[in-house]
């Protein structure tokens, strides 16, 4: 069965600290994509950050950038110079080529940011 | 602008109420999906449609009915609901059906079953 599994159902950080969201995954599929989704108090999902598997470079977008390890199937977050509106859920997700039309979710990591 | 909208943004309802959520998107997108998300949980797919047709369906109640008139509108008509049938339900698009680029998401209804 493929699986995401979010370990840190809560965190905290400082405002302008740095802090990594932990993701861990399961699929026996060789290709597949990853994405971090961000879900504030507005309640919209928002993509984060997009990773294809079969690149080995980590994806970075401004502040975020992802911790891809293939081998050890992890994919953690990581948020730079944290802000006040990065508090929200946010949601590890994965989908295969495998034509089920399935994004699999994690059940989110809450992070707080502390002023 | 989200690109998809949802209403209402909250509805209460009583078990034998019949309602409707609506879920509408203009980014021109082809395939639409219904979520339904509860605490701690993982994010549920309840229905896929692709090009208007349901291409999905897992496993979900009877008492849960979704129409896709077209590419950009995409309702959940609500009947004889429980009560754990109370959570956040998020409308979600893409361009096609297993589109890995992401999807774009609604803010959801949230239902309450009284």
């Amino acid at each position: 069965a493929q699986t995401v599994t979010q370990s840190q159902p809560e965190m905290s950080v400082q405002e302008a600290e740095t802090v990594t969201l932990s993701c861990t995954y399961d699929t026996s599929e060789s290709n597949y994509y990853l994405f971090w989704y961000k879900q504030p108090p507005s309640r919209q999902m928002i993509l984060v950050i997009r990773q294809e598997a079969y690149k080995q470079q980590n994806a970075t977008e401004n502040r975020f950038s992802v911790n891809f390890q293939k081998a050890a199937k992890s994919f953690s977050l990581k948020i730079s110079d944290s802000q006040l509106g990065d508090t929200a859920m946010y949601f590890c997700a994965f989908t295969t080529l495998s034509g089920t039309y399935k994004y699999i979710f994690g059940t989110g990591t809450r992070l707080k940011v502390l002023a | 602008e989200t690109g998809v909208t949802q209403t209402p943004r909250h509805l209460v309802m009583g078990m034998t109420n019949k309602k409707s959520l609506k879920c509408e998107q203009h980014l021109g997108h082809n395939a639409m999906y219904w979520y339904k998300q509860s605490a701690k949980k993982p994010l549920e797919l309840m229905f896929v449609y692709n090009f208007k047709e349901q291409t999905e369906n897992n496993s979900v109640p009877s008492r849960f009915s979704p129409e896709c008139p077209n590419s950009s509108h995409l309702f959940l008509h609500l009947h004889t609901l429980q009560p754990e049938d109370s959570a956040l339900y998020l409308c979600a698009s893409s361009q096609e059906a297993g589109d890995s680029y992401g999807y774009t998401f609604g803010s959801g209804t949230r239902l309450t079953v009284v």
